[in-house]
């Protein structure tokens, strides 16, 4: 499969914890995004990389959340201390390029549960 | 923040009958681009109109945009029972150094066999 490679699908933690996700893009994509999403809502911008370099932050993206994309290949999106508001869909997409606003493929996601 | 907004919110038709599906943004965009969701499931790319054109088509898809009221419609013709799912426009901002795609609520789809 070349589509983008999210792991894990799923992950229950508790409130305080720490998570980690995954995102292997397209392989020759050079452009990947984070997005998270919650119940009944379009997704939300996060962060974006080109290569390995991280371009763009939210302001969603608080200090507990930190996203690395070493190499320019996967990426890592990790939550320190994590909070019941966490709980959502967390997304990842690639690209090959933007401007001319090529698409974006999207990852299956990971969803997150804090208890 | 999100962009805009998708009408209707929900939207319930027989098989057979045409669906539309409005999208109002804020921004000046370079482009418009509408995205499915099946439940649970990551969005797939639909379709891709840019700010200078108006109108564009592929299979049972066709999208208008009308950059001076900032809208957009998907019609889905023909629907299908797989057609199922929640659409959400997406728009890429002009403006420099951006490179996010924001996103509306979504309008959930239902197509009744």
């Amino acid at each position: 499969d070349t589509g983008v490679s999210q792991n894990p699908r799923h992950k229950i933690t508790k409130r305080g914890q720490n998570v980690t996700f995954r995102c292997d893009p397209i392989s020759e994509h050079n452009r990947l995004y984070w997005y998270r999403q919650t119940l009944g809502q379009g997704p939300e911008f996060l962060t974006y990389f080109q290569n390995e370099a991280q371009l763009e932050k939210s302001r969603l993206l608080s200090d507990r959340f930190s996203a690395e994309r070493p190499k320019g290949s996967f990426s890592t999106l990790e939550i320190q201390r994590t909070e019941q508001g966490d709980s959502a869909m967390y997304l990842c997409a690639s690209s090959l390029e933007w401007g001319a606003g090529a698409e974006a493929f999207f990852g299956q996601g990971t969803r997150l549960t804090v208890v | 923040s999100q962009q805009g907004e998708e009408d209707p919110q929900a939207l319930s038709i027989q098989e057979g009958e045409n669906a539309t599906m409005n999208c109002s943004y804020k921004t000046s965009i370079n482009n418009l681009q509408w995205y499915r969701q099946n439940s649970g499931r990551g969005l797939v790319h639909l379709i891709l109109i840019r700010s200078n054109e108006r109108e564009k088509h592929s299979g049972r898809l066709r999208v208008t945009l009308d950059t001076s009221k900032k809208s957009s419609s998907l019609l889905i013709t023909a629907s299908r029972a797989a057609d199922t799912a929640s659409y959400f426009c997406a728009t890429a901002d002009s403006g420099a150094g951006s490179y996010q795609l924001t996103f509306g609520k979504g309008t959930k789809l239902s197509v009744i066999p």
